[in-house]
């Protein structure tokens, strides 16, 4: 049991240039999030998926959006990255909305 | 705009004694409440999570959640060197429609 998974673990991006950012988990959970935190700011929501099917903003989605490809995974996009996203990206599941939430490892972003 | 407000620290404890740490929080709608431990460079790992008013243990770790004063916070006993490090305040709101609101962390010291 692995978990929440997390690939890329560390990318560095050039302004302007797009990537994606993958999350699974193997715990058959329903519900996944994306969370992005910076020093002095904590842990915000950036979007989540409550179900297959169904994905939603959070507290600071502008530049970001997401797929919920299937039950397991969670990919979040971005189009074209900016230094203010650079950030430490962290991808969490939980059984249902309402239930404990497990994170993932986190993957380091860097924009220059 | 929910808040959830936590002291920066750090917060320095002697080996063996108890370390308390206190989150107050914004939304008095708010139903579940959580404690993550965050190591330097990982993850956050649920410690506890606590839904009623009133104590809860697990080891030595204790939850106190106050509903009317909107305040909730952690005991740990016997505190080990190992204990050092962020600790992050969760809160979810009722109706469950989106992730966590996190505090900024409080950074704990344990001195040998």
């Amino acid at each position: 049991n692995a978990g929440v998974t997390q690939t890329p673990k560390f990318q560095v991006l050039k302004t302007g240039q797009s990537m994606t950012l993958q999350c699974a988990q193997d715990m058959n959970h329903n519900s996944m999030y994306w969370y992005r935190q910076d020093p002095g700011m904590g842990l915000r929501l950036i979007y989540y998926s409550a179900s297959e099917g169904t994905t939603d903003k959070g507290e600071v989605p502008n530049g970001y959006n997401v797929s919920r490809l299937n039950k397991r995974e969670f990919s979040l996009r971005l189009e074209s990255a900016a230094p203010s996203q650079t950030s430490v990206y962290f991808c969490a599941s939980s059984g249902h909305l309402q239930e404990t939430q497990y994170f993932g490892p986190g993957t380091r972003l860097l924009v220059l | 705009q929910k808040e959830v407000e936590q002291n920066s620290g750090p917060l320095s404890v002697p080996e063996g004694a108890i370390a308390s740490l206190n989150c107050t929080y914004s939304d008095r709608g708010s139903q579940s409440f959580f404690w993550y431990r965050q190591y330097s460079g990982k993850s956050p790992e649920l410690i506890m999570f606590i839904y009623s008013n009133g104590d809860k243990e697990d080891g030595r770790f204790t939850a106190q959640l106050n509903k009317a004063s909107q305040y909730v916070s952690l005991l740990i006993r016997d505190s080990q060197p190992s204990d050092s490090a962020t600790y992050l305040c969760a809160v979810r709101s009722g109706g469950g429609a989106d992730g966590l609101t996190f505090g900024k962390g409080t950074h704990l010291i344990i001195q040998p």
